[in-house]
């Protein structure tokens, strides 16, 4: 079975553009979690979406945002980017809203100048 | 509020020795969930063990063992006999009511086998 894929796994982006970030999940896995992860706050709970939902979100400002499509693959945006943002984005997919194990991907690495 | 503490930054061992790593969680959650993950240096979390609250029975899965505690609010994870390939950063996770299904993560042991 194939395990969570993100893409890109690197990006280098200037302060102020947006990005976007990508999450396929496991095969039959209805939610995805998003997380930060930096050497400072450490890991970070983002989001997490299920059956297109927002289920929970974490407290990060409005400049994140994400969605999840009917395949359960899942979306997740940074708008005006700071370099406070520069980060590994994780995703991880679970079998449902209960606190299943969450299986991550290799995460993407943002790096912003 | 949910809180997970590794007070241990950093381990360092010698091969074939024993180490135990710890961690302390906070939660007025009834029902909750611990977790162990491993982050070896190629960045992906690796999904070690998920325990309930209810469940306090010792865990064993061949050199790693984990012993929950809910009088001291501990679940503190052993790696018996370290090899090499057991250096990574080390995380425990907490999954409560009050969180939903979102992990609250501690800061991680790194842990360092040395041959």
């Amino acid at each position: 079975k194939a395990g969570v894929t993100q893409t890109p796994r690197y990006l280098i982006k200037t302060r102020g553009q947006q990005v976007t970030l990508s999450c396929s999940p496991i095969s039959g896995h209805r939610s995805v979690s998003w997380y930060q992860q930096t050497p400072g706050q450490g890991l970070q709970f983002l989001f997490e979406y299920f059956s297109e939902t927002q289920r929970n979100k974490g407290n990060f400002p409005g400049r994140f945002s994400g969605r999840q499509f009917s395949n359960s693959r899942s979306e997740m945006n940074v708008s005006t980017l700071e370099l406070g943002d520069s980060a590994l984005y994780l995703c991880a997919s679970s079998l449902g809203t209960e606190p299943y194990e969450q299986y991550f991907g290799p995460g993407t690495r943002l790096t912003v100048t | 509020a949910q809180k997970v503490t590794q007070a241990q930054t950093e381990i360092s061992v010698v091969e074939k020795e024993d180490v135990t790593l710890d961690c302390v969680y906070e939660t007025r959650d009834t029902t909750y969930y611990l977790f162990w993950y491993k982050q070896p240096p190629s960045g992906e979390l690796v999904f070690l063990i998920r325990r309930n609250s209810f469940d306090e029975q010792n865990e064993i899965s061949g050199r790693y063992s984990w012993n929950f505690q809910k009088s001291t609010s501990s679940f503190n994870f052993t790696i018996t006999a370290s090899q090499v390939v057991d250096s990574a950063v080390y995380f425990c996770a907490l999954s409560g009511n009050q969180a939903g299904t979102a992990l609250i993560f501690g800061k991680g042991t790194t842990l360092s086998v040395s041959s």
